[in-house]
């Protein structure tokens, strides 16, 4: 059974710091991974996925990595600003996404 | 020009009712899912469809019954509601079940017992 683990569970930073959000899990078998922001009272919003094949991706300020064999992926955040401020989801995927806990963001002005 | 789109987005009823939540997605995507996120924020799959027949069925109680009338539509249908069943359940799709396509998700359904 795929475990998930995000840390830190929360983040609290001034605007402009670069960002770190860990996610590790326990099997390695899988398709993808993705990444997933949670604003509150609202659904998730896809940020960034990676193929099981690739090592990292990247969007505008966020830089996704992936090292499958250690069960290990980093959100990277350049230049945080306070819009950046939610849970911060991710799912490697096998037959279904499974979720970690998340990581709280708040970037403060 | 919502993509994934659930009704109601909040539901406060009594234990023993029935229930369902509606979902559409105008994507095109061939495959569906529904999410239950508890009140400790863990969000576990409960079912998948993929063109219409259910590739993914969790452990679900049978009180929980999915029905996906065409590709676009995955409805939820909960008999017999109990206090644990208080959740944000949330609707997603995506291109195909293969696994190499991300997933798109709805705003979610509250759902309060009392």
């Amino acid at each position: 059974k795929q475990e998930v683990t995000q840390i830190p569970a929360a983040l609290s930073v001034p605007e402009g710091e670069n960002l770190v959000l860990n996610c590790s899990f326990t099997d390695s078998a899988i398709y993808n991974l993705q990444w997933f922001r949670q604003d509150p009272g609202k659904g998730l919003t896809s940020l960034l996925l990676i193929q099981s094949s690739q090592r990292e991706q990247t969007s505008g300020r966020l830089n996704a990595s992936l090292d499958k064999s250690s069960g290990r992926s980093t959100l990277y955040i350049a230049a945080s600003q306070p819009g950046d401020s939610a849970t911060y989801l991710c799912a490697p995927r096998g037959y279904a996404l499974n979720f970690g806990k998340g990581t709280s963001l708040l970037v403060t002005p | 020009d919502t993509a994934v789109s659930q009704t109601p987005k909040y539901l406060v009823t009594q234990m023993g009712n029935d229930k369902s939540i509606k979902c559409e997605q105008n994507l095109g995507h061939d495959t569906m899912y529904w999410y239950k996120q508890d009140s400790k924020k863990f969000l576990k799959i409960m079912f998948s469809y993929n063109n219409k027949e259910l590739i993914i069925n969790e452990t679900v109680p049978n009180r929980f019954s999915p029905k996906s009338p065409d590709k676009a539509h995955l409805n939820l249908h909960i008999n017999s509601l109990e206090l644990g069943d208080s959740a944000v359940y949330f609707c997603a799709s995506s291109q195909d079940s293969t696994g190499n396509q991300p997933q798109h998700f709805g705003d979610g359904t509250r759902l309060s017992i009392l």
